[in-house]
């Protein structure tokens, strides 16, 4: 099955600094890879997502970047603010087993003021 | 759109009882659900895809006599933690797979609220 990886665990940044969050995949069959916002004790947000093809997608301060040559996605959050502190997972999923996605171990991201 | 609830969000159950969990796509009709289970400070790990009117498909080291699911309907999808003992306890949540249009075939899933599950 699919195995994702995610580093780093723990990020801690200062405002207005950026926020890099890297995942490897293991199944070269996966073809989306969505990105989810956790705020302690709420239900993960689609944030972002990309689909195998295209190599990078942006929307406003978040962008995502794909290599399926090397089968990593990373998340890039630029001018970081206090409010976008939370746990982020990545996930990696294929259609042709109906939908199903597997989780990175998430990244707890703290952005200090 | 694409609000998907869970009820209960919490609940209590003494050991050996059963608890059943419902999950709703509110205002789309969801091809596909998912059940996924939460440890504190842990990632999301799916236990059980569910298909209206089929038999759910379980992940590996998952207990189908344990979880029952059932998809009565494209709106609804209900686990059911049979004879619950106390290493049952956790967060468990579900998604709706709501169909992006895209040809590359994975939907895009919403997750429901979460229901914690502490047995006695």
């Amino acid at each position: 099955g699919e195995n994702v990886e995610q580093h780093p665990s723990t990020l801690s940044v200062q405002e207005g600094d950026s926020a890099v969050i890297k995942c490897t995949y293991s199944d070269s069959a996966s073809n989306y890879f969505p990105w989810y916002k956790q705020e302690l004790g709420k239900r993960p947000q689609l944030i972002i997502d990309i689909r195998s093809n295209v190599g990078e997608k942006k929307d406003q301060r978040i962008a995502v970047t794909l290599n399926k040559t090397a089968k990593h996605f990373s998340l890039h959050i630029t001018e970081t603010q206090p409010e976008d502190s939370a746990v982020y997972f990545c996930a990696a999923g294929r259609g042709s087993t109906l939908g199903r996605l597997y989780f990175g171990r998430g990244t707890q991201l703290t952005v200090w003021p | 759109g694409a609000v998907v609830s869970q009820h209960p969000s919490w609940v209590i159950c003494k050991s050996g009882t059963s608890v059943k969990i419902e999950c709703r796509s509110l205002d789309f009709q969801a091809t596909t659900m998912f059940w996924y289970r939460q440890f504190p400070k842990q990632s999301l790990m799916l236990m059980a895809t569910s298909n209206e009117g089929s038999k759910a498909t379980y992940e590996q080291g998952v207990e189908k006599d344990k979880f029952l699911i059932n998809h009565a309907s494209l709106t609804l999808s209900t686990l059911t933690v049979t004879s619950a003992h106390p290493e049952d306890s956790s967060f468990y949540i579900c998604s709706a797979s709501r169909t992006s249009g895209s040809i590359m075939g994975t939907d895009t899933q919403y997750f429901g609220p979460g229901t914690r599950l502490t047995v006695l």
